[in-house]
Order: structure tokens, then sequence, then C-alpha cells
């Protein structure tokens, strides 16, 4: 039980472009997501916290315009990486934890290349 | 910023070697939760262990043991008789009362054959 999927697992786009990142609760309810980004060789960063049915709350020096959140059901949330840049390359990572649940589930990640 | 510190960035042991990864934290918070992850290459966290603030006890899971001291703001993680496969990197992480994980900065373990 508790598992988290992400959708793609690893997508190449062209600068200029969008990507948007899927994070599915796939046994369970999530009000609550979290995204992490983490460059190579560094920690897991937390960009924001998702919740369902209002607005994401960003952590200090994310660009909410840049990355835009929505989380539109008990199950799902998208991370659009908007106008890509080279620099967004990067491994994202997404979390959800049951109601009732203690333990953060990851999702497997989404590694994004931008060139 | 409440941070949490692995000071080792990467260790290399020879396989059956014992190695002990180090964690400090930071905290403001009373009630707070401390972690140990492992991410393989393959890139996905693997939960190891999840411990209250309250319960110092030490605690061995097969080759597996954490040494929680609170005095010292410490939790660190050691593995007995290291294997190949426990060749990752081994984040430590912290949650307090806003309920967001804080990672630390991860300790990459090369176990060598």
């Amino acid at each position: 039980g508790a598992v988290v999927s992400q959708h793609p697992s690893r997508v190449i786009c062209k600068s200029g472009t969008s990507v948007k990142i899927e994070c599915r609760s796939l046994d369970f309810q999530a009000t609550t997501m979290f995204w992490y980004r983490q460059f190579p060789k560094k920690s897991l960063m937390l960009m924001a916290t998702s919740n369902e049915g209002s607005k994401a709350t960003y952590e200090q020096g994310v660009e909410k315009d840049k990355f835009l959140i929505n989380h539109a059901s008990l199950t799902l949330s998208t991370l659009t990486v908007t106008s890509a840049h080279p620099e967004d390359s990067s491994f994202y990572i997404c979390s959800a934890r049951e109601a009732t649940g203690t333990i953060l589930n990851f999702g497997p990640g989404t590694r994004l290349t931008v060139t | 910023a409440q941070k949490v510190t692995q000071a080792q960035t990467e260790i290399s042991v020879v396989e059956k070697e014992d190695v002990t990864l180090d964690c400090v934290y930071e905290t403001r918070d009373t009630t707070y939760y401390l972690f140990w992850y492992k991410q393989p290459p393959s890139g996905e966290l693997v939960f190891l262990i999840r411990r209250n603030s309250f319960d110092e006890q030490n605690e061995i899971s097969g080759r597996y043991s954490w040494n929680f001291q609170k005095s010292t703001s410490s939790f660190n993680f050691t593995i007995t008789a290291s294997q190949v496969v426990d060749s990752a990197v081994y984040f430590c992480a912290r949650e307090g009362a806003t309920n967001k994980l804080i990672f630390g900065t991860g300790t990459l373990l090369a176990v060598q054959p």
C-alpha cells in the first residue's frame, strides 16, 4: 500500500517549452503532496507544498510562476515547468502521506533534461 | 535555518567492514521526527527508519542500527558487515511542526568488493 507514482519518469524538452509532471497516490488519498528537486550529487530541496483544492505553498526562492503546481484531486498533483531552460534540468520527486500515516511516501522521480 | 548536517560527503569501505554515517540536526521544535533514507543509483528513495524525538532507544534491524543522542542532536546510522549492495547515497532528514521533511546533504557510501 501507499504507493506514489510519477509520470513521466524521464523527459527531454527544448528550451522555451513547458513540461508537466504528474504525481499520483495510487491507493490512498493525499490532501497534501510535496515536490522536491534534486541536482546531481546534491540533496533534495523542498520546492513547494501542494494542497488539494487550494494554492500551493512555495519555499523561499522558488518561482511560483515558473513552477506551477495544481492539486485538483485527492490523488493527483501536477508540476508544470514553464518556459523551461537548461538550468531547470534536474530530478524532480514528489511525495505524499496518507491521512493517518506517519511515513512520507516518495514517487520514483522524474528526470528532466532541457536542451 | 534548522539544518540537517551530514558531514561525511563520501565514504569508501571494503566489503564486510562496519561503517557509521553521521547526522546532526538543528531544531526548535519540542516534538520532531528523524528519518534515514537510502537512494540507490536508480534514484528512488527507500525509507529506512523513522524515530520520534521522545524515543531515544537505539534500534537494530538486521545489519542496520541507529543511535539517537538527543543531548548532542545526533542520529547516526551504522551498517554492520557492509555489502556491495549497500552502495548508495544515504540521507538523514528531519520533520518538525511544519510537517515538512528537510533533508541533510547526503553521504555517498561506496562499498568495494
